[in-house]
């Protein structure tokens, strides 16, 4: 089965540094990587994504992500935060589940704070 | 357009209330899906329609029942719930199952369920 960690719970940045969050997955085929973002009591909004191709996806808002498949990693980063990036940033992978269904599976998320 | 519109935004409902939540998009998605998320943790996925069928049921308790009546369409149905049903519902489509594995759910903005 499919699983997706996201190693850091909450990471305060200041703002214009810059912004790295890390997602490791675990998949036995080729993934299917999302990134979304979700701010206080809202829903989600997709990010960026990889199907395949360049390894380096650019997404909005300014945001980009690598896939590494050596290192099974899709981190996403942003060269430089605005304040209205704090939010909830969640990294997903897509795949088809034993009985043979399509579904996302999310990591549990990494809370972003910025400070002025 | 990417958008998946959900009413009503907040919903504050007794344990012996009946009341519905709807979703709809008009994207020509044939997949559409609920999830719940509870405070400060991923989506979990309670229900999916691929083709205006049911096609994944996980494991969630009777009280809550899904419909499909077309394919822009996707209510949930709640009765007698509990006070720990309290979350945000979201609703997500995508263009379909996942039959070539590339696929994209998009989010609507949620329903706040408050069960008291």
């Amino acid at each position: 089965a499919q699983s997706v960690t996201q190693p850091d719970i909450h990471i305060t940045v200041s703002e214009g540094a810059s912004l790295e969050l890390r997602c490791n997955y675990s998949y036995g085929a080729t993934p299917y990587l999302f990134w979304y973002v979700q701010s206080p009591g809202q829903g989600l909004q997709l990010l960026l994504k990889y199907f395949s191709g360049d390894t380096l996806v650019q997404g909005i808002k300014g945001f980009e992500a690598e896939f590494k498949r050596s290192q099974s990693s899709f981190n996403l980063r942003k060269p430089s935060v605005h304040w209205s990036d704090a939010a909830e940033y969640f990294c997903a992978v897509g795949a088809y589940s034993g009985a043979g269904s399509y579904q996302l599976t999310f990591g549990k998320g990494t809370k972003l704070s910025v400070i002025p | 357009d990417t958008e998946v519109t959900q009413t009503p935004k907040h919903l504050v409902m007794g344990m012996t209330n009946k009341k519905s939540l709807k979703c709809e998009q008009h994207m020509g998605h044939r997949a559409m899906y609920w999830y719940k998320q509870k405070a400060k943790k991923p989506p979990e996925l309670m229900f999916v329609y691929s083709y205006e069928k049911l096609s994944i049921n996980e494991s969630v308790p009777s009280r809550f029942s899904p419909e499909c009546p077309n394919s822009s369409l996707l209510n949930l149905h709640l009765h007698a719930l509990q006070p720990e049903d309290s979350a945000l519902y979201l609703c997500a489509s995508s263009q379909d199952q996942g039959s070539s594995g590339e696929e994209t759910q998009y989010f609507g903005p949620g329903t706040r369920l408050l069960v008291l």
